[in-house]
């Protein structure tokens, strides 16, 4: 199983453009996260999905921000419009049951907003 | 409120010296705590939780309720040690610290 898998690796867009992040958790796992890492706050959890159906998303920042699982293999987390203040690294994880505390993290999105 | 507080962005010491990786938790209900670990150009990944009581790497994590902490120790750092420490707090969901990191010179 090659894990889970972000793409793409880095994104540099303009101020106000929309960016789509995406993410193929691990085959079989029923949870999937997204966190954002930052320098100041660290890793802050934004949502997560139970069998596709998003169970918390008091972590999304705000309206600009939204996320989807159409299906058990793949998810989405859009801004729009982007702002610089949501550079970061984005990551996806998921996990196989209750088992949040072993997440299975992917490599990451780097944004930069200009 | 749940939070998980790591008050060192930056740890340097040098090769052979003892590490400890402080961590500190606020949490009402019995605690499940872990340590994450992300090495230069790999992904985070767990490192070790504390209800394994297991030694991982050489490091070892004591759950202290009375002190609400759970310090990652090492009492000999080696240098492919480097890399960015998360503790995290397992409640309905997982809450990570601003996580620290070491550096080890050789």
């Amino acid at each position: 199983d090659a894990g889970v898998i972000q793409s793409p690796r880095h994104e540099v867009t303009e101020m106000g453009q929309e960016v789509t992040l995406r993410c193929k958790p691990i085959s079989g796992h029923d949870y999937l996260f997204w966190y954002r890492q930052t320098m100041m706050r660290g890793l802050e959890l934004l949502i997560y999905f139970n069998n596709n159906v998003p169970i918390d998303d008091s972590g999304m920042p705000e309206d600009r921000f939204s996320a989807k699982m159409p299906n058990a293999s793949f998810s989405t987390l859009k801004i729009q419009p982007s702002e610089p203040r949501d550079s970061a690294v984005y990551f996806c994880a998921s996990s196989l049951g209750r088992g949040h505390e072993k997440l299975f993290f992917g490599s990451g999105t780097q944004l930069s907003v200009l | 409120a749940q939070r998980v507080t790591q008050p060192e962005k930056l740890l340097s010491v040098f090769k052979g010296a003892p590490v400890e990786l402080k961590c500190n938790y606020s949490y009402s209900g019995s605690p499940e705590l872990f340590w994450y670990v992300q090495y230069s150009r790999q992904r985070l990944q767990l490192l070790l939780r504390h209800i394994s009581r297991e030694s991982i790497k050489g490091f070892t994590a004591d759950l202290n309720k009375g002190e609400t902490s759970f310090h990652l120790k090492k009492p000999f750092a080696q240098e492919e040690d480097s890399a960015m420490y998360y503790c995290a707090l397992l409640t309905d969901k997982l809450i990570f610290g601003t996580g620290t990191r070491l550096q080890v010179f050789p």
